[in-house]
């Protein structure tokens, strides 16, 4: 089955700099690539996502990567604010062409905006 | 947007005693429903899939006698944790789907058992 690892597992920045979260999977049917905010005791928010069929994705200070023949995709956050500050998951599934599409979520990045 | 109410928040009960817990989608007919459980400080981890009218699909280590599943329409989703004990003591949270949309989550429910 499918499996994904994330680094680094807790990331301290100061305001204003960038945020870089990086994470791997194992299967290549993989086609579906989200990532999720998670506040203490919330549910996780959907803050990006992108399909195998696109390289990359930007939605103003947050844009994904995504290097299929490496099986990696990464999350960067630029001009980080205190209010970014959460934990962050990313998920690997098969999610278009006809499957239920699963999500198998990496362990996550407790992220820290110092200000 | 799409919204999943999930009920109750939180919940104590004993030991021993069962706990219902619900998914509805409020505004999409959701045809599959996940179903996670998250420890304190660690990632979600999928216990099953259910689509309506059929038997959930459960993931290598999740009891299926003990986490019952039922999607019997295509609004709602039980999870009853049977016999419950301290150490199923977690956070559950559902996520639904309606074909290929991305995953919407339910607000979780935090269960202690006591």
């Amino acid at each position: 089955g499918e499996n994904v690892e994330q680094h680094p597992s807790t990331l301290s920045v100061q305001e204003g700099d960038s945020a870089v979260i990086k994470c791997t999977y194992s299967d290549s049917a993989s086609n579906y690539f989200p990532w999720y905010k998670q506040e203490l005791g919330k549910r996780p928010q959907l803050i990006i996502d992108i399909r195998s069929n696109v390289g990359e994705k930007k939605d103003q200070r947050i844009a994904v990567t995504l290097n299929k023949t490496a099986k990696h995709f990464s999350l960067h956050i630029t001009e980080t604010q205190p209010e970014d500050s959460a934990v962050y998951f990313c998920a690997a599934s098969q999610g278009y062409g006809g499957s239920q599409g699963n999500l198998i979520f990496g362990k996550g990045t407790k992220l820290s905006v110092k200000p | 947007g799409a919204v999943v109410s999930q009920h109750p928040s939180w919940v104590i009960c004993k030991s021993g005693t069962s706990v219902k817990i619900e998914c509805r989608s409020l505004d999409f007919q959701a045809t599959t429903m996940f179903w996670y459980r998250q420890f304190p400080k660690q990632s979600l981890m999928l216990m099953a899939t259910s689509n309506e009218g059929s038997k959930a699909t459960y993931e290598q280590g999740v009891e299926k006698d003990k986490f019952l599943i039922n999607h019997a329409s295509l609004t709602l989703s039980t999870l009853t944790v049977t016999s419950a004990h301290p150490e199923d003591s977690s956070f559950y949270i559902c996520s639904a789907r309606a074909g290929q949309s991305p995953h919407t989550f339910g607000s979780g429910t935090r269960l202690t058992v006591v």
